[in-house]
């Protein structure tokens, strides 16, 4: 049984364009979530995360949206740039505890 | 230093090798973690330790075998492997205990092919 779903394996935006990447989840215990971005043949490389207590994080191009109610997170890229090209992977903890769940992924085209 | 390393990049084994991966960090972190990611597949736990302890053993196979020599250090000891095993294995660190967010920063990994 899933917990983390991200539900679209693969998303093309165009250059300079905004990339929104969804994921839900079902564990109500999640209290933490987090976005990872990965290359091929590297590790996942943490990129921002949120707190339940908020609905909104921002670090520079991106942008994480948290909807409890709906049980809902959406990454927000803008612009997005070639670089961006990589396979996101949406995460939830509960409780600060140890362990974080990983959805499917979502691998972001970025056409020039 | 705000990397974890891991050796070997890649690592071609038999069945009947005994072979270790190993994982560092000097960035204080007191949870380690090992996971196994398969092709196009998302990481999978198998393997938490917290101030130097196992905590969380996902029901792993014992031919896989964690230590955790110190604070800094984490291995994964391999024996008699199946071909299904082969993956990249992903090493993490965070800060540990209740007080702090769980963001774990990840190694590059070891592609692991088993013969």
């Amino acid at each position: 049984d899933q917990q983390v779903k991200q539900n679209s394996p693969s998303l093309s935006v165009q250059e300079g364009r905004i990339s929104i990447l969804n994921c839900d989840y079902t564990n109500s215990m999640f209290d933490y979530f987090l976005w990872y971005k990965k290359y091929p043949a590297e590790g996942p490389t943490f990129l921002i995360s949120i707190s339940s207590i908020k609905d909104k994080n921002e670090d520079g191009r991106f942008t994480v949206f948290l909807n409890k109610s709906a049980k809902h997170l959406s990454l927000h890229i803008v612009p997005s740039q070639p670089g961006d090209s990589a396979v996101y992977f949406c995460a939830a903890s509960p409780n600060r505890d140890d362990k974080i769940i990983f959805g499917k992924g979502t691998r972001l085209h970025i056409l020039p | 230093d705000t990397e974890v390393t891991q050796t070997p990049k890649h690592l071609v084994m038999g069945m009947t090798n005994k072979k270790s991966l190993k994982c560092e960090q000097h960035m204080g972190h007191r949870a380690m973690y090992w996971y196994k990611q398969k092709a196009k597949k998302p990481p999978e736990l198998m393997f938490v330790y917290s101030y130097e302890k196992l905590s969380i053993n996902e029901s792993v196979p014992s031919r896989f075998s964690p230590e955790c020599p110190n604070s800094s250090l984490l291995n994964l000891h391999l024996h008699a492997l199946q071909p299904e095993d082969s993956a990249l294995y992903l090493c993490a660190s965070s800060q540990a205990g209740t007080t702090s967010y769980n963001e774990q920063f990840f190694g590059p990994g070891t592609r692991l092919t088993v013969l």
